[in-house]
């Protein structure tokens, strides 16, 4: 139990259409990163939020984006949906030491909402 | 450009017999590095994690695994499975505490009565 938790569970949705997804943070965690988990292959980075912005992006479109905030929740976005965004999407939550406050070394992953593109 | 291969998809072994799931990275600079376990339907666990010091890590599950930094490898060890064990095992490396993490692909470890 990592304390980080993500909703929905699952979603099924059509090409073309918007989806929200959801990730509650372990508290006091003031970093969330975001992982596409294709199946039969290892998550990939998609972006990283600390402090409510954005710090850092994989290979990925703009219509993939993201918001976190205070609460230590946060949410992926994805726009016009395509038939290869049927995934598991993580989310991982972590407390940023480079600001000299001590961090965790380690990401703390959420169980993960699979989204299936019809 | 960091990267990470694992050499095997799938690995059988007999339960209580040992396992090594194989692990290689590539990296201009220094790196940490991390097993995760995935379990069926599930996110994922760390499992252990290299920062720095002693190259021999101990983790859960009496899982352990070693950093050669010639070899570029940090292979995953246990010296009996037990069923518990059937997951997907994730080798991954970053460049910072709290960086991106880029994972191998996976291997599926599938246990043997």
């Amino acid at each position: 139990e990592t304390g980080v938790t993500q909703s929905p569970t699952h979603l099924i949705k059509t090409r073309g259409q918007q989806v929200t997804l959801r990730c509650s943070s372990q508290s006091g965690h003031n970093t969330v990163s975001w992982y596409q988990q294709a199946l039969g292959q290892g998550p990939q980075f998609i972006f990283q939020y600390y402090r409510e912005e954005e710090n850092g992006r994989g290979n990925f479109p703009p219509r993939f984006s993201g918001l976190q905030f205070p609460n230590y929740s946060s949410e992926l976005n994805v726009n016009a949906l395509e038939l290869d965004d049927s995934a598991l999407y993580l989310c991982a939550s972590s407390l940023d030491g480079t600001c000299g406050g001590g961090g965790t070394d380690t990401q703390y992953f959420g169980p993960g909402t699979r989204l299936t593109v019809l | 450009a960091q990267s990470v291969t694992q050499l095997d998809s799938q690995v059988p072994v007999f339960e209580e017999a040992p396992v090594e799931l194989r692990c290689n990275y590539s990296s201009s600079v220094s790196v940490y590095l991390f097993w995760y376990v995935q379990y069926p339907n599930q996110g994922l666990q760390l499992l252990l994690k290299y920062l720095s010091g002693s190259t021999l890590v101990k983790g859960i599950n009496g899982f352990e695994a070693e950093f050669n930094k010639s070899q570029t490898s940090f292979h995953l060890r246990k010296p009996s499975v037990h069923i518990s064990d059937t997951a997907e095992y994730f080798c991954a490396v970053s460049m910072n505490r709290d960086d991106k993490i880029i994972f191998g692909k996976g291997t599926r470890l599938h246990i043997l009565p």
